[in-house]
């Protein structure tokens, strides 16, 4: 069990450029999350994944996010045509099945994103 | 829609000193309850979840919580602490038993001076 894995670790950017970042669940997790943290704020839920399906998307996600789990591993979050208010902290967790219940969260160190 | 309240953005404590963080949600249904801590360049873990059951839930490094209905309230307690309890501690709560979409709270930033 090597954890939650996320990379890039950091990436400066300019505005208008196409980020994405990439998320390794602890294998065997078959649910993934996406978070995003802004400075003096808690994480907010943007998505998550069960298996390869996605399903549920904050109103937060706008059209230039995009995020897949295509085989129900790794999982990707893009960001096209990057804001100034894109800069955040974005953080993948995953969970595996509790027989329907609620889990617990394994949270990635995140991946800081700064647009200038 | 649920949402979650830390009065604290920042507490100092001594070392050994007892130390409560304090935690509001609003709901009017059933809800889920969780501490998070967040140690430097770490990636957030959890301390203790209240799902049902006991009210007072027990935590990992000695921590506590007590679900508190009527106040609507989830604190976070702990006898003595550390130099290592230094971090960022996070409440959050979910409607949803089945999931892990959390609404978390704006953090709390323990301090501990030796």
């Amino acid at each position: 069990d090597t954890g939650v894995s996320q990379d890039p670790r950091h990436k400066i950017t300019k505005r208008g450029q196409n980020v994405t970042f990439r998320c390794d669940p602890i294998s065997e997790h078959n649910r993934l999350y996406w978070y995003r943290q802004t400075l003096g704020q808690g994480p907010e839920f943007l998505t998550y994944f069960q298996n390869e399906a996605q399903l549920e998307k904050s109103r937060l996600l706008s059209d230039r996010f995009s995020a897949e789990r295509p085989k129900g591993s790794f999982s990707t979050l893009e960001i096209q045509r990057t804001e100034q208010g894109d800069s955040a902290m974005y953080l993948c967790a995953s969970s595996a099945r509790d027989r329907g219940g609620t889990g617990e969260l394994f949270f990635g160190e995140g991946s800081r994103l700064t647009v200038l | 829609a649920q949402s979650v309240t830390q009065l604290d953005s920042q507490v100092p404590v001594f070392e050994e000193a007892p130390v409560e963080l304090r935690c509001n949600y609003s709901s009017s249904v059933s809800v889920y309850l969780f501490w998070y801590v967040q140690y430097p360049n770490q990636g957030l873990q959890l301390l203790l979840k209240y799902l049902s059951g006991s009210t007072l839930v027990k935590g990992i490094n000695g921590f506590e919580a007590e679900f508190n209905k009527s106040q609507t309230s989830f604190h976070l307690r702990k006898p003595s602490v550390h130099i290592s309890d230094t971090a960022e501690y996070f409440c959050a709560v979910t409607l949803n038993f089945g999931n892990e979409k959390l609404t978390f709270g704006t953090g709390t930033r323990l301090t501990i001076i030796p």
